[in-house]
């Protein structure tokens, strides 16, 4: 299958400090991006849906200031964590689908985010 | 409000057991439903999805999954299950077009040698 990569799968950061986390489609044209989080021993829960070249639109709940997305091009987009807290550390993870009705969406491994 | 539910949050079988894992959902309208593995320290990777047509779906390393709309139930199901089955599962579900998906909360398969 298609091959997704988010970087860093690991970060640990400073509370109050920024974070930026990536997802590439690295074979095929991402036209829509999600952004989830996952808490420990819970679901994935959505946070954003990105298109190419739109505004992300937010689930409810989700601060978009906080959550800065951009998807800039058809093969990244880019997660930002703005002056992030430690209740901000997650397991947040990206999936990107290609064009055409009912196409698979593809997984990135993951970003393991610490804030202390 | 559309979720999906998952029964068993961790599963304890031997090699060559059956398996099944309990889906449901509630989601309103034409649902496309999937079924998501992810390895330890890998990614979430599809098994198999079900959009409309034959209610049994196959899917990959010898997993199907049946679609029972009158009980809004989409369960796994492997007949002999293999150590490198050890992993955790994902039941999800969409509306049609491919939107978001929502996830259920996730069993972990612990699959004894």
């Amino acid at each position: 299958g298609a091959v997704v990569s988010q970087h860093p799968s690991r970060v640990i950061c400073k509370s109050g400090t920024s974070v930026k986390i990536e997802c590439r489609s690295l074979d095929f044209q991402a036209t829509t991006m999600f952004w989830y989080r996952q808490f420990p021993k819970q679901s994935l829960m959505l946070m954003a849906t990105s298109n190419e070249g739109s505004k992300a639109t937010y689930e409810q709940g989700v601060e978009k200031d906080k959550f800065l997305i951009n998807h800039a091009s058809l093969t990244l987009s880019t997660l930002t964590v703005t002056s992030a807290h430690p209740e901000d550390s997650s397991f947040y993870i990206c999936s990107a689908r290609g064009q055409g009705a009912g196409t698979e969406a593809f997984f990135g491994q993951g970003t393991r985010l610490t804030v202390v | 409000a559309q979720s999906v539910s998952q029964h068993n949050h961790h599963v304890i079988l031997s090699e060559a057991a059956s398996l099944e894992l309990g889906c449901n959902y509630s989601y309103g309208g034409t649902v496309n439903l999937f079924w998501y593995v992810q390895y330890p320290g890998q990614h979430l990777q599809l098994l198999l999805k079900y959009f409309s047509g034959d209610p049994l779906v196959k899917g990959i390393k010898g997993f199907e999954a049946e679609f029972i709309k009158s009980k809004f139930s989409f369960n796994l199901r492997k007949p002999s299950v293999q150590w490198s089955d050890t992993a955790e599962y994902f039941c999800a579900a969409s509306g049609t077009g491919f939107q978001k998906l929502v996830f259920g909360t996730g069993t972990r398969l612990l699959v004894s040698p």
